[in-house]
């Protein structure tokens, strides 16, 4: 079936540890997006990218950082740098359309600093 | 820049009963108008959408129109079922000067709860 797969579902880590979070769609999908979702908070967007090699922040891109090697594939990592890192984290995806912009959400990864 | 307003949660209702969530927004141009739901521990599922004014969108018993007039895009089901209690976004596309698009900006979610 096509869709978006995020792993892993939960994830764990210690203070000053980098993290990586796995992104894969086999929807054949041009653009890739990062989401942060906290409680009260809504979703706010980290980074995205459009085109494979080719990468834009978000709103909150401070302390993550992302690659697009493949177009299937959009990983992001969780810095040391970010200083309130327990969330939860969705990857989203979409045609490069005439702005329609729906997305299609993976089922998210859920990180938690220890 | 671009912000989508949502009534505040939790919102209780009994079964049967009938449901509004308002969401406002601003933005320029002419965005397109979403509502997404999610389920406990899941990701985002697009309800229901609308491209340009005066369009509704439909899904499931749940309808939206696209007022330009008053920039708003409130949801709205006629009877609603226990199933239903979930977290609603409300959400706008974000497009580029170059005519694509660079994902969606989201209200804060409305929580809702529908009890038996």
């Amino acid at each position: 079936d096509g869709g978006i797969t995020q792993s892993p579902k939960y994830l764990f880590r210690k203070e000053g540890q980098n993290v990586t979070l796995s992104c894969e769609q086999n929807l054949n999908h041009d653009a890739m997006y990062w989401y942060r979702q906290d409680p009260g908070q809504g979703l706010r967007l980290i980074y995205y990218s459009q085109i494979v090699n080719d990468f834009q922040k978000g709103d909150i891109a401070e302390g993550y950082s992302v690659s697009r090697e493949k177009k299937e594939s959009f990983p992001l990592t969780v810095t040391s740098a970010q200083k309130n890192p327990t969330a939860f984290y969705l990857c989203a995806s979409s045609i490069w359309d005439r702005g329609l912009g729906e997305l299609f959400f993976g089922e998210g990864s859920r990180l938690t600093v220890l | 820049g671009n912000s989508v307003t949502q009534m505040e949660g939790p919102v209780t209702l009994s079964e049967e009963a009938f449901l509004t969530i308002n969401c406002t927004y601003t933005a320029t141009g002419y965005p397109s108008l979403f509502w997404y739901v999610q389920y406990p521990g899941e990701g985002l599922q697009l309800l229901l959408k609308a491209t340009k004014a005066d369009d509704k969108g439909s899904n499931k018993g749940f309808e939206a129109t696209y007022r330009k007039e008053t920039t708003s895009f409130h949801l709205e089901k006629g009877s609603v079922q226990v199933s239903d209690s979930a977290v609603y976004f409300c959400a706008l596309s974000r497009k580029n000067s170059g005519g694509g698009a660079d994902g969606l900006t989201f209200g804060k979610g409305t929580h809702l709860i529908i009890q038996p």
